[in-house]
């Protein structure tokens, strides 16, 4: 099974918040990360946090990680039709190691 | 600054064809990831190069190989292909040792017939 779960889908207003929430397994992840994927496109890295961090915020986009949980997640703000893709959660564990990948979120913003 | 660059974009062979894809690293950048992305899942990890040797490899059989060259770019090789290698190729830069970030390409689809 996946090492890194997401739910699916996500729809939502423009104009409203998006949360996008993931879970991983491996308590020892240095690094965790977000990837938007455009349709037909590769993957844009939006942000990451360090394993040590509660909190993360970059303009729009507030990555909030509960490492008791293990549980990520991203907020986006406004959400506007822009927004709409494919959201990847990944994790990087101890060490350089390569990343663990989600299946990934489908958001869609409704105008 | 160009970006990490993968050719072709897009790929159509037939079963039991080899094909080869290319990446150039972003500027700067030292260490290639391959990953192979099939249709509604999440990348999963080739393997990586750095200092023209693979460093690490994911579970992926010996048809796929691949190459890095004093330039940093690199190629993936896939030899014998099947159906089920149909997918979007991505590769990855980051620099060794500081891999807070890793860029991607933006994929070589690659269709097997």
């Amino acid at each position: 099974g996946e090492d890194v779960e997401q739910s699916l889908f996500l729809s939502v207003r423009e104009g409203d918040s998006s949360v996008i929430n993931c879970t991983y397994t491996d308590s020892s992840s240095t690094y965790l990360y977000w990837y938007k994927q455009e349709p037909g496109a590769g993957l844009q890295l939006l942000t990451y946090i360090f394993s040590n961090m509660d909190m993360k915020q970059d303009q729009r986009l507030t990555v909030l990680l509960n490492k008791k949980d293990k549980h990520l997640s991203l907020r986006i703000a406004d959400t506007q039709t822009g927004d709409s893709a494919i959201y990847f959660c990944a994790e990087m564990r101890k060490g350089n190691t390569p990343l663990v990948f989600g299946k990934g979120t489908r958001l869609s913003v409704i105008a | 600054d160009a970006g990490v660059t993968q050719s072709p974009t897009h790929l159509i062979k037939t079963r039991g064809q080899q094909v080869t894809l290319r990446c150039s690293p972003k500027s700067g950048h030292d260490t290639v990831s391959w990953y192979q992305q099939a249709l509604g899942q999440g990348p999963q990890f080739i393997f990586q190069y750095y200092e023209e040797e693979e460093r690490q490899r994911g579970n992926f059989p010996d048809r796929f190989s691949g190459h890095q060259f004093p330039n940093y770019s690199s190629e993936l090789n896939v030899n014998a292909l099947l159906l089920g290698d149909s997918a979007l190729y991505l590769c990855a830069s980051s620099v060794q040792g500081v891999n807070t970030e890793a860029f991607f390409g933006q994929g070589t689809r690659l269709t097997v017939v």
